[in-house]
């Protein structure tokens, strides 16, 4: 089956810096990647819809600003918490899609934790 | 109202019983229809599509009713590696929009 990764895993970080989440498709390209945020014991929720070479659309609600999403490539997508706060700290988790493949199958990253302190 | 809405169990279940349970969704023109699993602290893996004339895999049975508009999980003879959160998963333009899952345990 197709696999995506993602990095860093987890990641801890002082409130107010920066942190970078790149999420690759490692067997096809990926024109779609859709980033979603998962806080415990809660569904995931869809931040963003990430295509390659335009700009991502955010779901209402999400922030633009605070989290850069950019899809430079067809197997890259990143996502950057911008001056995170503890409040962010959540489990983010993408996912890739190819509509050459069908593209209603969403083949999920293994997701990174990010804890804010 | 929340676009997918499971009952969150946990369904506590000896080994060999059967599970079931439902998912409903509130947007009518939805398209198309999946059960995934979440193990603790990982990324969701597709368990199956849900087809409208109701799909079994190995022990699994899905069955999709578009009139009520919900869709059900069944889980024959459980075993121990059952033991997961149960997403219903509701695709409408190629978004994905989740429930927050029900919780099976399976012991022994």
């Amino acid at each position: 089956g197709a696999v995506v990764s993602q990095h860093p895993s987890r990641v801890i970080c002082k409130s107010g810096t920066s942190v970078k989440i790149e999420c690759r498709s490692l067997d096809f390209q990926a024109t779609t990647m859709f980033w979603y945020r998962q806080f415990p014991k809660k569904s995931l929720m869809l931040m963003a819809t990430s295509n390659e070479g335009s700009k991502a659309t955010y779901e209402q609600g999400v922030e633009k600003d605070k989290f850069l999403i950019n899809h430079a490539s067809l197997t890259l997508s990143t996502l950057t918490v911008t001056s995170a706060h503890p409040e962010d700290s959540s489990f983010y988790i993408c996912s890739a899609s190819n509509p050459q493949r069908g593209g209603e199958t969403q083949y999920f990253g293994p997701g990174t934790r990010l804890l804010v302190l | 109202r929340k676009e997918v809405e499971q009952d969150p169990g946990p369904f506590n279940v000896p080994e060999g019983a059967t599970v079931a349970f439902n998912c409903t969704y509130s947007n009518s023109a939805s398209q198309s229809f999946f059960w995934y699993r979440q193990d603790c602290r990982k990324e969701p893996k597709l368990l199956m599509s849900v087809y409208s004339s109701g799909n079994e895999d190995g022990r699994f049975t899905a069955q999709l009713n578009r009139a009520s508009q919900y869709i059900s999980l069944l889980i024959r003879d459980s075993k121990l590696s059952d033991s997961a959160t149960y997403l219903c998963v509701v695709n409408d333009d190629y978004k994905l929009s989740f429930g927050a899952g029900t919780t099976v345990t399976v012991r022994a």
